[in-house]
């Protein structure tokens, strides 16, 4: 069975600021996926970035980057120069290997960006 | 930008009563799926759907659930006889195709209540 735990129920930092959000997960399958969603306010749940686990390099897009850390089943976003519009709760996703759009998620980090 | 949509936002239900949940996917995508997240809970997998039949469906998704796409552009889930553990929030998710590349886009939910 795959579980996806992120221990940060909710967090906040500063405008223009980074923050990390924890992910840890758990599977047997060596080829998988890996995923964070954001969901803002009332709003739908949109994709972030996606790692692929049998790439090394890390994923980025623009201001978001993961930590990746396959042996530690690790999986770390980071967002940098954070904005008010980063505001939402933040979902850990890992799918298995042709067992598409079939996620497993976190349990979510609220993300509270300050003005 | 196309988006899924669901109707309604919210809906509060009586114990015992049927509910339908609908959810219009994005024009051309051909895979439907339904997820729920209880609350405080995790966001869970309940049934994929393509070509007019379920792909999969997990544990959670017994006899007293069923999924139509009765005219080509909705997509619903029916919840029989409603019972207070259905309270949740209930999400659909559509995609064009199912490979690696893919993403699901995800509709904003209906947050049902059974009383």
């Amino acid at each position: 069975a795959q579980t996806v735990t992120q221990s940060q129920p909710e967090m906040s930092v500063q405008e223009a600021e980074t923050v990390t959000l924890s992910c840890t997960y758990d599977t047997s399958e060596n080829n998988y996926y890996l995923f964070w969603y954001k969901q803002p306010p009332s709003r739908q749940m949109i994709l972030v970035i996606r790692q692929e686990a049998y790439k090394q390099q890390n994923a980025t897009e623009n201001r978001f980057s993961v930590n990746f850390q396959k042996a530690a089943k690790s999986f770390s976003l980071k967002i940098s120069d954070s904005q008010l519009g980063d505001t939402a709760m933040y979902f850990c996703a890992f799918m298995k290997h042709a067992d598409f759009n079939k996620f497993y998620f976190g349990s979510g980090t609220k993300l509270n960006v300050k003005p | 930008e196309p988006e899924v949509t669901q109707t309604p936002s919210h809906q509060v239900t009586q114990m015992g009563q049927e509910v339908i949940l609908r959810c219009v996917p994005i024009s051309n995508h051909l895979y439907f799926y339904w997820y729920r997240q209880i609350l405080g809970q995790k966001v869970e997998f309940l049934v994929s759907f393509y070509n007019n039949e379920i792909s999969e469906k997990s544990e959670i998704f017994d006899d007293q659930f069923s999924v139509e796409r009765p005219d080509g552009s909705n997509f619903t889930l029916k919840i029989r006889s409603t019972k207070l553990e259905d309270s949740a929030m209930y999400f659909c998710a559509s995609s064009p195709r199912e490979t690696v590349n893919t993403e699901a886009f995800f509709g904003q939910g209906t947050r049902l209540t059974v009383v």
